[in-house]
């Protein structure tokens, strides 16, 4: 069975600063895909990056940087110079994939960690 | 892409009511999911379907829910004699399905709401 724990409930930084939302997650399966997703006060769901299992380089979009270790099944999420829209809770993702790849599709998801970012 | 759009949005019910939601993917996707995300929780999968075929149910999805997606298209999510325990935010998704596309993009959500 797959799990995803995000054990920070809620985060409180102030504007500018780097914040560091942790994921931890379960599976048996290989191969996998992992997600964050953020979803402002709208209530939206937003895509924000997507990774695969088997490639562990860890990149940098933006503000936006990712680093993925299969050795301790982390994939943590860092916000550089944080903004106040910013403000949002964050949702950790893990889909499961067949042989070839593909992913099952179906999402489980982390309790989401609560980013409030102070002006 | 007008992204995926969910119908009604808001949605307030008496308990033993039937409800029925909305859901129109991206136009291009092949793949739908519903999930339901109750306060202070994450999503939760409840099904999905590539094209017009429903691939998987949670078990979250008890006899008094159904899931159709009849043309592939759009799908509908109906719930039964509705109990105040459904209370939530229904949020549909779509994708490709395809390797290196296979991110799913979210709908608003129908917040539904049973006295």
């Amino acid at each position: 069975a797959q799990k995803v724990t995000q054990a920070q409930t809620e985060i409180s930084v102030v504007e500018k600063e780097d914040v560091t939302l942790d994921c931890v997650y379960e599976t048996r399966d290989t191969t996998y895909y992992l997600f964050w997703y953020k979803q402002p006060p709208s209530g939206e769901l937003v895509f924000l990056i997507r990774r695969n299992s088997f490639d562990e380089q860890n990149e940098i979009s933006g503000r936006y940087s990712w680093n993925f270790q299969k050795s301790t099944s982390s994939f943590n999420f860092t916000i550089t110079a944080s903004q106040v829209v910013d403000s949002a809770v964050y949702f950790c993702a893990l889909s499961e994939a067949n042989a070839g790849g593909t992913s099952y599709g179906k999402l489980t998801f982390g309790q989401g960690t609560i980013l409030t970012v102070h002006p | 892409d007008t992204g995926v759009s969910q119908n009604p949005r808001h949605k307030i019910t008496k308990r033993g009511q039937n409800v029925t939601f909305r859901c129109d993917p991206i136009s291009e996707h092949n793949r739908l999911y519903w999930y339901r995300q109750t306060l202070g929780q994450g999503p939760e999968f409840l099904t999905y379907f590539q094209n017009e075929a429903q691939l998987e149910k949670s078990r979250l999805l008890s006899d008094r829910f159904s899931a159709e997606r009849p043309k592939g298209s759009f799908s509908t999510l109906e719930i039964q004699r509705t109990e105040q325990g459904d209370s939530a935010m229904y949020l549909c998704a779509s994708s490709f399905g395809r390797e290196g596309r296979n991110e799913q993009f979210f709908g608003p959500g129908t917040r539904l709401t049973v006295l």
